[in-house]
């Protein structure tokens, strides 16, 4: 069975302070991680996904398998990071990846001025 | 349309009363997701449409959710005999096709009195 955690339901951090929200993940493939972010009265969208290796917003995410971790980290948060972000894994056991996800909790990101 | 759209946005059910949620997916997109979130959780895993096909309904609770997707384009998703427990926001997502991001739609909150 596939398992997202996210330790952390809420986080507050000041302005200009490095962020982290954790994750961590059980999954017995080769799994593909992503983070969603929702911004208050908006929809759930993608942040980033492992793969990509990409940074948005100033948001990056290594995939460390040997910990079965994909942490969040941006050096230094601003106030309109403030938001609900959601780990999330895809599997692709028996070969076979079409986008399902499984989801973590969700932590509360919030950026004091 | 500019993003999924989903229907109604907000719905009061009484127990026991038969409720529908309807989803729009952005046009061409081929793959279709149901999720369930309940308040404080992340988002829960229904089903899953490749155009028309139901290909996955693993995460369908009971018997009495129902989801269809006729022509490949709107999705349905029925609820029969509404009990307490089905409160939650249902999430339509889609995308162009396996592998490939996912857009989530607003949801809709169904409250069950």
């Amino acid at each position: 069975a596939q398992r997202v955690t996210q330790p952390e339901k809420l986080l507050s951090v000041f302005k200009g302070a490095p962020v982290e929200l954790k994750c961590n993940y059980s999954y017995s493939g080769s799994p593909e991680l992503f983070w969603y972010v929702q911004y208050s009265r908006q929809r759930l969208q993608l942040l980033l996904r492992h793969i990509s290796r990409e940074s948005i917003k100033g948001f990056t995410a290594d995939l460390n398998k040997g910990e079965t971790s994909f942490h969040l980290k941006k050096p230094f948060a601003q106030e309109e990071d403030s938001a609900m972000y959601y780990c999330a894994l895809s599997g692709n056991a028996g070969g076979t990846s079409y986008g399902k996800l499984t989801f973590g909790q969700g932590t509360i990101l919030t950026v004091h001025p | 349309g500019a993003g999924v759209s989903q229907s109604p946005r907000y719905k009061v059910a009484k127990r026991g009363q038969d409720v529908a949620l309807r989803c729009d997916p952005i046009s061409g997109h081929v793959s279709l997701f149901w999720y369930q979130q309940a308040l404080g959780q992340g988002p829960e895993f229904l089903t899953y449409f490749q155009n028309e096909a139901q290909l996955d309904k693993s995460g369908l609770p009971s018997d009495r959710f129902f989801a269809e997707r006729p022509e490949g384009s709107v999705s349905t998703l029925k609820i029969q005999r509404t009990q307490q427990e089905d409160s939650a926001v249902y999430l339509c997502a889609s995308s162009w096709t396996d592998g490939n991001t996912i857009y989530f739609g607003e949801g809709s909150w169904l409250t069950v009195v």
